[in-house]
């Protein structure tokens, strides 16, 4: 079945403990992308992925790194999160930009 | 830049039509339309591309009006299952990355 896959989907951490979400898909896409969704504001864009070793930032990248070392996988990384930073995010990947994007389930993030 | 969506609500009786557009302040090469339920990921509806034909599915149809840079989603004899939160995202070039407005809530009554 083709699917994005996210974990954890539900995470309650606390101020400056790094943490990792992990994606993979398993359809062979080149564009990868992180969203994050909060009331009132609909999806903002974090980082997006092109294609394998090719990153580049969104409309709000400040606090996230990522990395696509292989061409599945495009983990987000919070290196030191901060309350702001509790949100829904998703993760998306279509065959380019211009194709149909498939989301992830979503995974909630609570910093405290 | 975000594009803008409007209305940001609106609720409908079932069987009733409704518009949903999305403005853009830059030339685009596509627009995307996707639905979201409350907790679930947002679901593709269907894609414009720049040169490309009016899309639609069953009840569900969209333009692209590229001098103006806007699109509209039309959604006709409404069903209590449209309801949801429409995003529309666009895309400058081809290949080049979504950019999703604030989303339009959809309330479908009986």
């Amino acid at each position: 079945e083709a699917q994005v896959t996210q974990n954890p989907r539900y995470l309650i951490t606390v101020t400056g403990k790094k943490l990792t979400v992990t994606c993979s898909q398993n359809m062979n896409h080149e564009y990868m992308s992180w969203y994050r969704q909060d009331p009132g504001l609909g999806l903002r864009q974090i980082y997006y992925s092109m294609n394998v070793e090719v990153t580049d930032k969104g409309d709000v990248p400040e606090g996230y790194k990522v990395s696509r070392k292989e061409k599945r996988n495009f983990p987000l990384i919070l290196e030191s999160p901060s309350p702001n930073q509790t949100s829904l995010y998703f993760c998306a990947s279509s065959l380019t930009g211009s194709h149909e994007q498939y989301f992830g389930p979503g995974t909630r993030l609570t910093v405290t | 830049q975000q594009p803008v969506q409007s209305p940001q609500a609106v609720i409908l009786r079932e069987g009733e039509d409704a518009v949903i557009n999305c403005s853009s302040s830059k030339a685009l090469y596509s627009v995307h339309w996707y639905r979201q339920k409350h907790g679930e990921a947002p679901i593709f509806l269907m894609i414009l591309l720049k040169g490309g034909e009016q899309k639609g599915h069953d009840k569900i149809s969209a333009s692209f009006n590229e001098k103006k840079q806007q699109s509209s989603l039309y959604l006709t004899a409404s069903q209590l299952s449209y309801s949801g939160t429409y995003f529309c995202g666009t895309g400058e070039t081809s290949g080049s990355r979504l950019t999703f407005g604030e989303g339009t809530q959809l309330t479908v009554n009986p």
